[in-house]
């Protein structure tokens, strides 16, 4: 069974650092064609995704966000870290991490699709 | 604005089949994949169908898929109280550079 878990601050205020582990079991990601991304939904509901993290080790960040993302990946530990620094109000949003799978046959970041989501977790942006 | 466009709503009656539209341009759909996501309220998305048109095991075949150029649908039959909810389409954009995500179409079984 697979199962992925958010965790950190509900709460942070303008201009801090937010720091979100995703806790995962049931895959590895030492596993050819597996990757953990992390998406956030506004509350109109508009998905955005992040950041991604590579069975290889490699790793994509969001181009409109890349200055304030950073994500790193711990095997061993079975958890993806995403931190986004310089946080604002309009950052405000619940934040979902997600499985990631590779098509069969297929290469690159465009041949990945999100197959099992975390349960998210609320983050409010707020002094 | 989402990158990817789709109707605010749709509704079927119980047993009704529905389609909901989804459409990108060339850097997206027209050049990837599509998935749809169904999200009851307040969970989180799951995966309904990837790669167009296929289904993940444990999804019933009353959902199916289909893309053509840059136009996606997603298919809900036999309509069911359970299937409210919503609805969004996602692909990767060539240029962004990025996963692109619908706004979301909320299904109401009348």
């Amino acid at each position: 069974q697979i199962t992925l878990k958010e965790s950190g601050p509900m709460l942070v205020k303008p201009t801090e650092t937010l720091t979100l582990t995703c806790s995962f079991s049931g895959f590895s990601l030492s596993t050819s064609g597996v990757g953990v991304g992390w998406i956030r939904q506004t509350p109109g509901k508009a998905l955005e995704w992040l950041a991604i993290f590579y069975w290889d080790n490699d790793k994509r960040l969001s181009p409109s966000l890349r200055s304030r993302l950073t994500i790193t990946g711990d095997t061993s530990k079975n958890q993806v870290v995403l931190i986004m620094t310089n946080m604002d109000p309009v950052d405000t949003a619940t934040y979902y991490c997600a499985k990631a799978q590779r098509l069969k046959g297929g290469s690159g970041a465009r041949a990945y699709y999100f197959d099992y989501w975390g349960q998210g977790t609320q983050v409010t942006v707020s002094s | 604005q989402s990158v990817l466009t789709q109707p605010p709503s749709a509704s079927g009656s119980p047993g009704q089949r529905v389609t909901i539209s989804c459409s990108g341009s060339n850097s997206n759909m027209g050049s990837n994949f599509v998935n749809w996501y169904q999200q009851l309220p307040g969970t989180a998305p799951k995966l309904l169908i990837f790669n167009n048109d296929q289904r993940p095991s444990g999804v019933p075949d009353r959902f199916s898929g289909s893309k053509s150029g840059t136009s996606a649908s997603l298919a809900v039959s036999g309509l069911q109280s359970a299937d409210e909810a919503d609805y969004l389409c996602a692909a990767w954009d060539d240029t962004l550079k990025c996963w692109v995500f619908g706004g979301g179409t909320k299904l109401t079984v009348l």
